[in-house]
Formats: structure tokens, C-alpha cells, sequence
């Protein structure tokens, strides 16, 4: 059974730094993976999907990575911004299009 | 496009009630999920329909649980009856699968309230 692991569970940092976040899983067969973002009381927004033969994607001051050998995935956030304060979210596709989802990271962007 | 649509937006309900959620996929899209968010256990995979047909519902809790998909625009998630720990928020996605490549949007949820 595919697991998935993000850390760290929250984050406080300035306004302009760039940040890394971390999501692990453990079975390696994947058919892609992606970032989402979920503000409070909200729905989830998909933010990067990385297809298993891609190494990395970018959007914006996105940018994920991808190592499937080694069950790892990084969501790169540079120059952070207030707005940028929320719940970022990893999943993994394994098979039949259904997600497995880490815990998250809360982030926190302090102005 | 407006979007994926869930119904109601907060539902709360006494133990024992019958409870119906629902849920109006991106137009175009073959795919339909639920879900289900909790603290304790995160984002959970409830049922997973492809044009319209249930493929995998292994996230079902129990009998309790009930979902359908009469047509490509409409999908309902049902409990009864509904329990205190069936509190949590249920959400609705779809996406146009492309041999499982493609992203899952999300409705905003739907907060249930069991008392």
C-alpha cells in the first residue's frame, strides 16, 4: 500500500525566502505525481503534476522535482510571498487514476 | 466552466439521519472522485467513477456509505445512517483521464456536521 510522507507538518518563514518542501512515498511504480495547494476552508488547487518519466515542472516561482527511483518529490518555492501562505499538499497516482495524499505542509509567510 | 460544484456547503445533522451529498463534475470531464478530509486521517480516497461507472470504491467505510452516478453531470454520496464520526469535510473532483495523466479539480467540499 502506497504511503505518503511530508515534511516538515509547518512552516514559518520570512517574506523573500525560497523554500523547499518535502513529500516522500514508498512505492515507486507511479504514474505521476502532483502539488496542490489548499487555503483554509477551501478546496484543494492543483498547482504542478510531474508525469513519472518528467524529472521536474515549473510554474511561475514553482518548481517541483521528481526522483521516482528514490520515492522523492520537492516542491521549490522561490522569493515567498505572503500569499503564498497556505497548505501545500503532495500526491501520488499509482494506478486507476486514484490519488494518495501526505499529510501536508502549513505554510506560513510572515510579511 | 464554473467549475466542480458541491452541494451543500455545510450540512449539519443529528446521529441517525439519512444524509445525501452532491456533487456536479467539469462538463467534458470522464471522471469523478470523493473524498474525505479529516485530521486525523488527512485526504482520503472514497470512490473513484469512470464514465459513470463505479471502478474502485475500496475507501468506502462501511454499508453505511452509498454513492451513484445516474449521469456524466451529477454524483451523490449518501450515509445512513450518519454517525458523530462521519464528521468531516467530503469533496467532489473530476478530471478528464487520459490514461491517468491528467489533474484532478476540486469542488470547495462540503463540511458535515454529525451530532
Amino acid at each position: 500500500k502506497q504511503e505518503v510522507t511530508q515534511i516538515p507538518a509547518a512552516l514559518s518563514v520570512p517574506e523573500g525566502e525560497n523554500l523547499v518542501l518535502n513529500c516522500s512515498f514508498t512505492d515507486s511504480a507511479i504514474y505521476n505525481l502532483q502539488w496542490f495547494r489548499q487555503d483554509p476552508g477551501k478546496g484543494l488547487t492543483s498547482l504542478l503534476l510531474i508525469q513519472s518519466s518528467q524529472r521536474e515542472q515549473t510554474s511561475g516561482r514553482l518548481n517541483a522535482s521528481l526522483d521516482k527511483s528514490s520515492g522523492r518529490s520537492t516542491l521549490y518555492i522561490a522569493a515567498s510571498q505572503p500569499g503564498d501562505s497556505a497548505t501545500y499538499l503532495c500526491a501520488v497516482n499509482n494506478a486507476g487514476n486514484m490519488l494518495t495524499f501526505g499529510g501536508g505542509t502549513r505554510l506560513m509567510v510572515k510579511p | 466552466d464554473a467549475g466542480v460544484i458541491q452541494s451543500p456547503r455545510h450540512e449539519v445533522t443529528e446521529m441517525g439521519q439519512e444524509v445525501t451529498l452532491r456533487c456536479k463534475p467539469i462538463s467534458g470531464h470522464n471522471s469523478l472522485f470523493w473524498y474525505r478530509q479529516t485530521m486525523m486521517r488527512g485526504l482520503e480516497l472514497l470512490i473513484y467513477f469512470n464514465n459513470n461507472v463505479p471502478i474502485d470504491d475500496s475507501g468506502m467505510p462501511e454499508d453505511r456509505f452509498s454513492a451513484k452516478m445516474p449521469n456524466a453531470s451529477f454524483s451523490t454520496l449518501k450515509i445512513q445512517p450518519s454517525e458523530p464520526r462521519d464528521s468531516a469535510v467530503y469533496f467532489c473532483a473530476s478530471s478528464n483521464e487520459r490514461g491517468g495523466t491528467d489533474t484532478q479539480y476540486f469542488g470547495p467540499g462540503t463540511r458535515l456536521t454529525v451530532l
